[in-house]
């Protein structure tokens, strides 16, 4: 089954303690990226990557790191998180000629105390 | 201002009636639009887009852009329970970003 997978699904941290969410994906999409969905906001994107070792910011980076090591994973990094991170995030792929028909994961909600 | 403005609503409609979700955009370098639908606690999915301006349709949705006026529009014809979720607009630049509206909650009682 074609889809994008996110872990974990639900994460309660402290600030300033170092996390990850991870991402994969199984379509062989070349461009990933990373959203937060705030109430009222939308969706905003974090960072995006075009291709392994290929990335670039969103509307939303301060606070956040990524990396692109494989095709597949696109883990989101949060080195010193805060009250302000807690948010619903998702990741989402597509192929890089079509980043307007993106595949979504199912979330990740991070509540930071 | 916000790139892509959406009523929040929520909207609520009885069983079979015709659905009219609408967004408002102000950034002109948009070149397709997209209808995401998103169920409660669930990654949004991806109804439809439309390149440049027109109509497209797909079963009982249709969405609808004039870039004239700067209005994207989402019509559900004889609508249905399942089709209570929250609908999400977006443009689509060209330089890969995307800008989302915040989204239209619908409920469709039976």
């Amino acid at each position: 089954e074609a889809q994008v997978t996110q872990n974990p699904r639900y994460l309660i941290t402290v600030t300033g303690k170092k996390l990850t969410v991870t991402c994969s994906q199984n379509m062989n999409h070349e461009y990933m990226s990373w959203y937060r969905q705030d109430p009222g906001l939308g969706l905003r994107q974090i960072y995006y990557s075009m291709n392994v070792e290929v990335t670039d910011k969103g509307d939303v980076p301060e606070g956040y790191k990524v990396s692109r090591k494989e095709k597949r994973n696109f883990p989101l990094i949060l080195e010193s998180p805060s009250p302000n991170q807690t948010s619903l995030y998702f990741c989402a792929s597509s192929r890089v000629l079509e980043p307007y028909e993106q595949y979504f994961g199912p979330g990740t909600r991070l509540t930071v105390t | 201002q916000k790139e892509v403005e959406q009523d929040p609503g929520p909207l609520s409609v009885p069983e079979g009636a015709i659905v009219s979700l609408n967004c408002t955009y102000s950034n002109s370098a948009f070149q397709y639009f997209m209808w995401y639908r998103q169920y409660s606690r669930k990654g949004p999915e991806l109804l439809m887009y439309t390149y440049s301006s027109g109509n497209k349709e797909d079963g009982r949705f249709t969405a609808q852009v004039d870039k004239s006026s700067k209005y994207i529009s989402l019509f559900i014809r004889d609508s249905q329970p399942s089709d209570s979720a929250t609908y999400l607009c977006a443009g689509y630049t060209g330089g890969f970003k995307t800008i989302f509206g915040a989204g239209t909650r619908l409920f469709v009682k039976a």
